[in-house]
């Protein structure tokens, strides 16, 4: 298996502008992982799907996020408008289960200016 | 809720050296701890887990960590480290019946020749 995809590997956005984070977890993973690392902040869990259905989004910073899953090998993640302070590495992560290792993508380096 | 602190932001070491990095966890109920890893621009890996059982786990690249209910601490460490285990480690923390892994700020372990 190829592993956790995530693409694209670096996005440099201007502000305002719309950003999409594409994830493609591992086949037969029923649980989906969206985090991001700062500096900062660390690791920050942003949401989670289970058989592509949002469970929480409790971490979602605000409602210029949001994270669609419309089936089990595809997941996005779009902000809208971006701001500087977004820039960060998100992640996708994927399981198969509960208290399963996470399989981590390599992430995407978001740079908003 | 949980939390996971990890008090030492860096750890130098040299060669063959050995090397403990500290985690410690609050919950007020059973958890399951993880390590993790991450090399430069790449995902987070698992280094080892525990769920139950023994207090002391095995992991890979020749890691160990111990489960200390009393202490609430789950410190890592190996007997004499390599220059490639320069790295970024993360202890995190979940419970039965939830999918939120929290991690903590991370560890930078930087081995010296």
């Amino acid at each position: 298996d190829a592993g956790v995809i995530q693409s694209p590997r670096h996005e440099v956005t201007e502000m305002g502008q719309e950003v999409t984070l594409r994830c493609k977890p591992i086949s037969g993973h029923d649980y989906l992982f969206w985090y991001r690392q700062t500096m900062m902040r660390g690791l920050e869990l942003l949401i989670y799907f289970n058989n592509n259905v949002p469970i929480d989004d409790s971490g979602m910073p605000e409602d210029r996020f949001s994270a669609k899953m419309p089936n089990a090998s595809f997941s996005t993640l779009k902000i809208q408008p971006s701001e500087p302070r977004d820039s960060a590495v998100y992640f996708c992560a994927s399981s198969t289960g509960t208290n399963e290792k996470l399989f981590f993508g390599s992430g995407t380096q978001l740079s908003v200016l | 809720a949980q939390s996971v602190t990890q008090l030492d932001s860096q750890v130098p070491v040299f060669e063959e050296a050995p090397v403990e990095l500290r985690c410690n966890y609050s919950s007020s109920v059973s958890v399951y701890l993880f390590w993790y890893v991450q090399y430069p621009n790449q995902g987070l890996q698992l280094l080892l887990k525990y769920l139950s059982g023994s207090t002391l786990v095995k992991g890979i690249n020749g890691f160990e960590a111990e489960f200390n209910k009393s202490q609430t601490s789950f410190h890592l460490r190996k007997p004499s480290v390599h220059i490639s285990d320069t790295a970024e480690y993360f202890c995190a923390v979940t419970t039965s019946g939830t999918y939120k892994y929290i991690f903590g700020t991370g560890t930078r372990l930087k081995v010296l020749a």
